[in-house]
């Protein structure tokens, strides 16, 4: 089963407008991470967060880790058309082997 | 090259045949990783590679997939007898040394089975 789930499954905003996905797992990590995906190609990471940061900035990035509540959010600020794709959390399990597990994706839809 | 290549970029082919997918890591990646992505869906490991051993092969969905690496470096994913709910999105990923690094992805080879 996935570890990593993410919501909204899509969301459509304003260019300028903040847009926040979350992304909730199931069981401990090591650390989060978050790729954008455009359509045909493939995923660009953007932020690791390890399991004992509480928060982590990248540009226009905010990224939040509550491990009491194994969830993550990912914060792009004053959005544009380009930021318009698919964004996924990964989380590397503790246990479990060496599997990288991906969540289904939030369809980020940025208007201009 | 600078980034992960993959090839072919598109793949159609026949129920029943075998296909071979390839992916060139960047230079010096210890650690290279296969998933199977199925239209606007998410990732479903597949492989894991350390050098040329495979510690985790637990993704491979059935005895007609396997996956092999040589000289640390270029990796083959081959699929025996395909079969329609083969067709998918194959993408590889490469890390400088594995565990809890950034991943590093190939745009993907789309593999349709008619």
């Amino acid at each position: 089963s996935q570890q990593g789930e993410e919501d909204p499954q899509a969301l459509s905003i304003q260019e300028g407008e903040n847009a926040t996905m979350n992304c909730s797992y199931k069981t401990s990590i090591n650390n989060l991470q978050w790729y954008r995906q455009n359509s045909g190609r493939g995923l660009v990471h953007l932020i690791l967060i390890r399991s004992n940061e509480r928060e982590k900035h990248s540009g226009r990035l905010r990224v939040t880790l509550d491990t009491s509540k194994k969830s993550s959010s990912l914060l792009i600020t004053a959005s544009r058309a380009a930021d318009t794709a698919s964004y996924f959390c990964a989380t590397d399990a503790r246990a479990g082997g060496f599997k990288t597990i991906f969540g289904a994706g939030t369809r980020l839809f940025v208007k201009a | 090259g600078a980034g992960v290549s993959q090839s072919p970029s598109n793949k159609v082919t026949e129920k029943g045949k075998d296909v071979e997918l390839r992916c060139d890591p960047i230079s010096g990646h210890t650690a290279l990783y296969w998933y199977r992505q199925s239209l606007g869906q998410g990732l479903e490991f597949l492989i894991y590679f350390q050098g040329n051993s495979a510690p985790d092969k637990s993704g491979l969905p059935s005895d007609r997939f396997s996956a092999e690496r040589t000289g640390g470096s270029v990796s083959t994913l081959t699929i025996q007898r395909t079969q329609q709910e083969d067709s998918a999105v194959y993408l590889c990923a490469s890390s400088e040394t594995g565990a809890s690094q950034p991943q590093h992805f190939g745009d993907g080879t789309r593999l349709s089975i008619l």
